[in-house]
């Protein structure tokens, strides 16, 4: 069964930075793209970011392109999300979600069939 | 970018009802649509990929139709623990992943 575990939210101020990491165990982590989704109270689902499943290729939604930095290590099979300048709007729970695979070095697009349990960021002065 | 809508935002049915979640993109995004459903304080769950292939272990009477921008998900005959929040998202990498705005199916 696939796991995928989110740390690393907490209260922060705005301006301030905070990292997120997801664990993920039971499947290949390295033949993956990985996504983070985040989740405001009461709101929609929300996409934020995407890295290959090399790390080689990397893209943002425009919200937090510049201040957000998508990272992966895979001889530790964990992806994180380092988030700067935070702004009282990324206040959400954040998701770790699993998406393509590489199969013969073709990218399979997946749709982001597991997820993690999520954690919550508050930005809040 | 790529724009999902969904409709309606709301609605109201019935335990054996059959209903139909409408899911429009600006732009095709051929069959690289999924439908997802989520419960309160729970992560979503992936439904239907690929615009109409159901997701191993979900039941047969969700079902998925569409491709390029115009996309429905349908019920069958509801059920009481179908009752959750809805949501479409495009996955054609040319684009961002992005997501519907949701629909809320309530009990009536």
């Amino acid at each position: 069964q696939v796991q995928l575990v989110e740390s690393g939210g907490d209260m922060v101020q705005p301006g301030r930075s905070l990292r997120l990491s997801c664990a993920a165990s039971r499947f290949s982590f390295s033949s993956h793209s990985m996504h983070w989704v985040r989740q405001a109270p009461g709101k929609g689902l929300d996409w934020v970011a995407v890295i290959s499943y090399d790390g080689s290729n990397k893209r943002y939604a425009d919200s937090v392109k510049g201040r957000f930095t998508i990272s992966r290590d895979n001889s530790k099979n964990t992806l994180e999300l380092q988030m700067s300048s935070l702004r009282v709007e990324d206040t959400a729970v954040y998701y770790c979600a699993r998406g393509d695979i590489v199969f013969d070095g073709t990218i399979v697009p997946l749709p982001l069939d597991h997820w993690g349990q999520g954690t919550l960021v508050t930005v809040s002065s | 970018d790529i724009q999902m809508t969904q409709s309606p935002s709301t609605l109201s049915a019935s335990v054996g009802d059959r209903v139909t979640i409408t899911c429009r993109a600006s732009q095709s995004v051929g069959s690289w649509l999924a439908w997802f459903q989520q419960k309160p304080e729970k992560a979503p769950k992936l439904l239907i990929y690929k615009a109409s292939l159901l997701e191993s272990g979900v039941p047969s009477r969700f079902s998925g139709s569409g491709s390029g921008t115009e996309f429905t998900l349908t019920i069958s005959s509801l059920q009481p623990d179908d009752f959750a929040t809805y949501y479409c998202q495009q996955y054609d990498t040319s684009f961002s992943y992005t997501f519907g705005q949701g629909t809320k199916l309530e009990i009536k």
